[in-house]
């Protein structure tokens, strides 16, 4: 069965320093791979996606996203946070050549301070 | 660009009672999918539609049913509710996912059912 691991649940920056979110994927095939955004009390909004056309995936708002294989992670990074930048992040899965359903990681909230 | 519409926005019922979600898809997206998202938790996959006919489900209860129509909307039947069934309700949709290829899933608003 295929999941995602996110490495903390809350994240806290200063604004203007570096934003690291840390996903790990367990598949048995390589999956693809997608991070969504969820400000406070709105739905879901997607960042970026891998879908095997390039291992680095640059997506809105200035994030980007590294799929390795060898160490089965999709990181996500912006070099420089906002405040509005504060949300619920979550790395999900789809498996390739199944039903296309979404399996979400545990979210990480990223709160960034002035 | 139109986006997934999702009604009612916030539904407020009491034990027992049914409750009826409605998604209206994006256009030219035949593919709708529905997750729940429980206080402080991540969404979970709970049914998907293609065509009018389920294609996968996940953790749906028995008390709940859904179903896509002709236009393409989908609606989640929610009967005999309880308070844990309290959450945040997301509908998806995307086009025919069954080519090989990603295709991606947009997301609605959500609807929030509270169940007193």
């Amino acid at each position: 069965a295929q999941s995602v691991t996110q490495l903390g649940s809350h994240v806290s920056v200063s604004e203007g320093a570096l934003v690291l979110l840390r996903c790990n994927y367990s598949s048995s095939v390589p999956p693809y791979l997608f991070w969504y955004v969820q400000y406070p009390n709105q739905g879901l909004q997607l960042l970026l996606k891998y879908t095997s056309a390039a291992t680095l995936v640059k997506g809105i708002n200035g994030f980007e996203a590294e799929f390795k294989k060898s160490e089965t992670s999709f990181h996500l990074t912006k070099p420089s946070a906002h405040m509005s930048d504060a949300a619920e992040y979550f790395c999900v899965v789809s498996e390739i050549g199944g039903y296309n359903k979404l399996i979400f990681g545990a979210g990480t909230r990223l709160a960034v301070h002035p | 660009a139109a986006g997934v519409i999702q009604s009612p926005r916030h539904l407020i019922k009491e034990k027992r009672e049914t409750a009826t979600l409605k998604c209206y898809p994006i256009p030219r997206h035949d593919t709708v999918y529905w997750y729940q998202q429980g206080p402080g938790q991540d969404p979970q996959f709970l049914i998907s539609f293609y065509e009018k006919m389920q294609s996968d489900k996940g953790s749906i209860p028995d008390r709940f049913s859904a179903q896509q129509f002709s236009d393409y909307h989908s609606e989640l039947n929610m009967s005999s509710l309880e308070l844990g069934d309290s959450a945040l309700y997301f509908c998806a949709s995307s086009r025919d996912y069954r080519t090989g290829k990603e295709d991606t899933q947009y997301f609605g608003p959500g609807t929030r059912l509270t169940v007193l």
